[in-house]
């Protein structure tokens, strides 16, 4: 079964502290993508990656940063977690091959809380 | 810019009863996929159906079809003969043929009563 694999589902952080979230997919995908889900607003893009070591901002990529080292592994970086990015992080992917009908497999999620 | 507009936040539906769930969206892309995902309270976003912008016929997949109108660019949801399992968040998305960018709309949340 292909999967998309977020590394935590609850977290717990401390303002100022420096956060890690890690997403794993093994479909050989070339696209992967962080999102931010808040009520009320659906999701929302941080930054995208179509390969190793290339990365996009999306619609929200203040105080995130991402890493791309392996094609089956793409980091979210919150330099210093604020209160205001307690949110849902949603990590997907998707394949390159073809264009606007490729759906996007997404992982179980991790909701961060910073106090 | 795209916007996906889903215009009921909450929804409620008597069990084996039909629903409809809207989604209108705005692009001037020629070619643009239209997908459905349900996101069940284990968090998980589920795909559930997907109409491409030159499918001239309906997308269906079991108890899930969708309403396409290409000229009121709009693609609601039918959800036939719900079940106690389809209460969940239903958002609709759009794909571009540009970076493989998805954008969701805001979601419905849909409660099946017993």
């Amino acid at each position: 079964d292909v999967k998309v694999t977020q590394s935590s589902r609850y977290l717990v952080k401390r303002t100022g502290e420096k956060v890690f979230l890690e997403c794993v997919q093994d479909m050989d995908h070339e696209n992967m993508f962080w999102y931010r889900q808040d009520p009320g607003l659906g999701l929302r893009l941080i930054y995208f990656s179509y390969d190793v070591k290339m990365k996009e901002k999306g619609d929200i990529p203040e105080g995130y940063s991402v890493s791309r080292e392996k094609k089956e592994r793409f980091s979210l970086i919150l330099e210093s977690a604020s209160t205001n990015q307690t949110s849902m992080y949603l990590c997907a992917s998707s394949s390159r091959n073809r264009g606007y009908d490729e759906k996007l497999f997404f992982g179980s999620g991790t909701q961060l809380s910073v106090l | 810019a795209q916007k996906i507009t889903q215009t009921q936040p909450g929804m409620f539906v008597q069990e084996k009863e039909a629903v409809t769930l809207d989604c209108t969206y705005d692009t001037s892309d020629q070619s643009y996929g239209l997908f459905w995902y349900k996101q069940p309270s284990s968090g998980e976003m589920i795909f559930l159906i997907y109409q491409g912008s030159y499918d001239e016929q309906n997308a269906t997949e079991g108890r899930y079809s969708l309403n396409f109108q290409k000229a009121r660019k709009s693609t609601n949801l039918v959800i036939s003969a719900s079940q106690l399992g389809d209460s969940a968040m239903y958002f609709c998305a759009m794909g571009r043929n540009t970076g493989n960018q998805f954008y969701f709309g805001t979601g419905t949340s849909l409660t099946v009563i017993p």
